[in-house]
């Protein structure tokens, strides 16, 4: 069971706006660590998608952008297209454990 | 570019010991915190161990500390972790990442393609 949870699977049609959640707790999330996403398609490394909560890296389009409020953190894509089809991590640090957190993973379908 | 390139993996049996190994190369790698993240079969992401630009701090995830240990060698551009006592849930494709701790949590700007580790007698 993961430190960081996440909805197993999301679904939206091309075009259309998802948003997936990373909920976290006060020894994460809640004290204050960024929260960053990762994007992993199918038998390939995983790749930074969003980092510190709403930071996009070069070359990863605006429709993808992130936030964080309280004990959780999402990530949010609009006009979702086929290429979008994969699955999304969160990730975090937490005191308590002294150890790097990452979510349980969210399958992302496009209709 | 950077590059980040595992080697090492293979098959191995319940209780043996497994040495992989990450090249490093297009950053200076001296300068980088690094990090091992493993994924088992169908599974997410499992953060196994980091260690600092300096080799000087490190921490591992509970499931391995004493059994693994990462090291560094800044004048080969290399991470290493070394693998013992294994177990058939160690069995999992293991990424050589580096870290940017810049901001309010490690975070991974770079991961190699990994190698997978198999257990199994």
């Amino acid at each position: 069971q993961s430190v960081l949870t996440q909805p197993p699977s999301v679904s939206g049609a091309s075009g259309q706006r998802v948003t997936i959640s990373c909920t976290g707790t006060s020894s994460n999330i809640g004290a204050g660590y960024d929260v960053h996403w990762y994007q992993q398609i199918p038998g390939r490394a995983p790749k930074l998608l969003m980092y510190a909560n709403n930071n996009r890296p070069a070359g990863v389009p605006e429709r993808f952008s992130g936030s964080k409020s309280g004990t959780s953190a999402s990530l949010a894509i609009t006009g979702l297209q086929g290429e979008d089809e994969a699955d999304y991590y969160c990730q975090t640090y937490d005191s308590s454990l002294s150890a790097v957190v990452f979510g349980g993973g969210t399958k992302l379908t496009v209709l | 570019q950077v590059q980040l390139v595992e080697s090492g993996g293979g098959l191995v049996k319940p209780g043996g010991s497994l040495r992989l190994s990450c090249a490093a190369s297009e950053f200076p790698f001296d300068d980088y915190y690094m990090s091992w993240v493993r994924q088992a079969p169908g599974k997410g992401l499992d953060w196994v161990a980091y260690i600092s630009s300096g080799g000087i701090t490190i921490n591992y995830a509970a499931s391995v500390k004493g059994r693994f240990t990462i090291s560094r060698d800044n004048a080969k551009n290399s991470l290493y972790l070394q693998m013992n006592s294994l177990r058939a849930e160690d069995t999992a494709i293991y990424y050589c990442a580096r870290y940017d701790m810049g901001y309010g949590a490690p975070v991974v700007d770079h991961w190699g393609q990994g190698t997978l580790v198999t257990v199994s007698s």
